[in-house]
This record gives C-alpha cells, structure tokens and sequence, in this order.
C-alpha cells in the first residue's frame, strides 16, 4: 500500500542554522512528491512538489528537495532557517488526485 | 489570483446541530476534495470530487455527514447531527487533474 512517513515529529534548530526534514515513502512507481508547510492557523501551501526530471527541485521561501529513488526519500533542507519558517511541514505523495497520502508533519521550532 | 475560499473560517456549534461548510475551489479546477484535519488522526481525506462528481466517498466517517458539488464552483460538507467527536479543522482543496492539490485555509469546527 502506498504510504509517506515522516521520522520526525518534532525539530527544534537554531535561527541561521541548516534543516532538513527527512520523508521516506512506500509505493511500487515513482509517485509524485509534494512538501507542504502550514502556519499557525493556516491552511496548507505548496512548497515544491517533484513529478520527473531533475531530482534536487527548488521550492519557495529557499527551501528545496532531493528525490533519491534508491532511498525513497525526498527530504526537504533550507541552508540556514529564519524564525519565520517555525510551522508545521508534511510530506506527501500521490499518483493522480484519487490516491494521495500525507506523512504525519513535522513540527519545527526555531529558536533565536 | 483567488485561491480556495471556504467558509465559515470559525464555527462554535452545541451538538446536535446541524453544520454546513462551504466551499469555492479556484477557477478552472476540476477536482475538488474535502478533507479532516485532527491531532490524533492528522489530515485525512474525506471525499474526492472530480467533474461535480463524488468519486471516492470511502474517508467519510459515517452517514452524519454528506458533501454535495452541485456545480463547478461550489461544494458543500454537511454534519447531521453534529457531535463533539467531530471537531476538527475542514480543509477544502481543489486542483486541476493530474497536478498539484492546493488547500483552503480551512474551517475550524468546535462542538460543544
């Protein structure tokens, strides 16, 4: 069965300091990947998403994903994290619309 | 360009009530889906329209609740009767086949 998993529940880095976000996924086919970021009170914005071609995609606000087929994982970083960015991230993947799965999130802390 | 608009972005109800949300998806978008956002379960789908028309209705917890697309540019999710058990933040999302979802900023349930 398809499934996302998400490692870490909860992050807590320093402001300036690098990031990343580990997701590992469970599907027979290349799915396509998404990284989703939700603020406080906020609904779910896309980040980056990953459909075929280059494996390192870039997203918004600095952050980007490396697909690693043979890891399937596509772990999101940011060089260095700005206390704005302090929300919760979630993987996901999906094949079409009818079949998308999300990880559980990760929860980030930034500390000053 | 407008993004997912749903409404009402906060509702306090007492149980037994009967609760309906709404939902616009962006213009031009042929899926739309409803899905439940909770601490212990996460984000889960409910129901996946495509083209007005409930494709996979398998997420929907049970006969209390119902979703409707009557049109292109509009849905709803009704709870009849609500229960306290159904508090939770109610994402509406929409997207055109075969590419990325994009969230509303959800609706907040509280039933007390």
């Amino acid at each position: 069965a398809q499934s996302v998993t998400q490692p870490d529940i909860h992050i807590t880095v320093s402001e300036g300091a690098s990031l990343e976000l580990r997701c590992n996924y469970s599907y027979g086919a290349t799915p396509y990947l998404f990284w989703y970021v939700q603020s406080p009170g906020q609904g779910l914005q896309l980040l980056l998403k990953y459909f075929s071609g280059d494996t390192l995609v870039q997203g918004i606000k600095g952050f980007e994903a490396e697909f690693k087929r043979s890891q399937s994982s596509f772990n999101l970083r940011k060089p260095s994290v700005h206390w704005s960015d302090a929300a919760e991230y979630f993987c996901a993947v999906g094949v079409g619309n009818n079949d998308m799965r999300f990880g559980a999130g990760t929860r980030l802390t930034v500390k000053p | 360009d407008a993004g997912v608009i749903q409404s009402p972005r906060h509702e306090v109800t007492e149980m037994g009530q009967e609760v309906t949300l709404r939902c616009k998806p962006i213009s031009g978008h042929n899926s739309l889906f409803w899905y439940r956002q909770t601490m212990m379960r996460g984000l889960e789908l409910l129901i996946y329209f495509n083209n007005n028309v409930p494709i996979d209705d398998s997420g929907m917890p049970e006969d209390r609740f119902s979703a409707k697309m009557p049109n292109a540019s509009f849905s709803t999710l009704k709870i009849q009767p609500s229960e306290p058990r159904d508090s939770a933040v109610y994402f509406c999302a929409s997207s055109l086949e075969g590419n990325t979802i994009y969230f509303g900023e959800g609706s907040w349930l509280t039933v007390v």
